[in-house]
């Protein structure tokens, strides 16, 4: 089985542009989440996508948006870049069923912001 | 709400000997309680999962992590560190949601 694909894996930008990363989930998956990481710190969670539609979202703002498309694949638009937003981005996808969602997470997208 | 504290940001063993890795959580429900490990520059993997079932629960690596309720605690420990178990590890806890939050991590560094 495929695992969790990010791209790209590396880019900078500067502040006030927009970004857009992508992530293909594991073959069978349903859900898919993006997560923040900064530099030594734990991931934080910006939203969880099921059937298409956002199922759940952490403390981020609207400018960070995303979507998810029926073949379970999913962006991560991030619009007016801040210096803040420079993070490790990690997708995650899980099979929702009863019990613990166990999290397949892909190697991240490392976004700098100049 | 549900909460992780992971105790150490940074712990240092030898080569062979016994590693613990503390981790604490807050939770009103019965949790589900997750051990990821970060090795450099690559995403999260999972060692680990407690889903109510036996309270010892084995990993990968030979980690393995205890569930004690009355402790809120689910420290992860292996007996012999290798050098190859330096990376950053993760203790999550699932919420009604199966949103996981996260501990900020603690750095393991094995000492030749």
């Amino acid at each position: 089985e495929t695992g969790v694909t990010q791209s790209p894996t590396h880019l900078i930008k500067t502040r006030g542009q927009q970004v857009t990363l992508r992530c293909s989930s594991q073959s069978g998956h349903n859900t898919v989440s993006w997560y923040q990481q900064a530099l030594g710190q734990g991931p934080q969670f910006i939203f969880q996508y099921y059937r298409e539609e956002e199922n759940g979202r952490g403390n981020f703002p609207p400018r960070f948006s995303g979507l998810q498309f029926p073949n379970y694949s999913s962006e991560l638009n991030v619009n007016a870049l801040e210096l803040d937003d420079s993070a490790l981005y990690l997708c995650a996808s899980s099979l929702v069923s009863r019990g613990a969602n166990v999290l397949t997470f892909g190697a991240g997208s490392r976004l700098t912001v100049l | 709400a549900q909460s992780v504290t992971q105790l150490g940001s940074h712990v240092s063993v030898s080569e062979g000997a016994l590693v613990l890795l503390r981790c604490n959580y807050s939770s009103s429900v019965p949790p589900y309680l997750f051990w990821y490990v970060q090795y450099p520059n690559q995403g999260l993997q999972l060692l680990l999962k407690y889903t109510s079932a036996a309270t010892l629960v084995k990993g990968i690596n030979g980690f393995e992590a205890e569930f004690k309720k009355s402790e809120t605690s689910f420290h992860l420990t292996k007996p012999s560190a290798h050098m190859s178990d330096a990376a950053e590890y993760f203790c999550a806890v699932s919420d009604s949601n199966y949103q996981l939050i996260w501990g900020a991590g603690t750095k393991l560094i094995i000492k030749p």
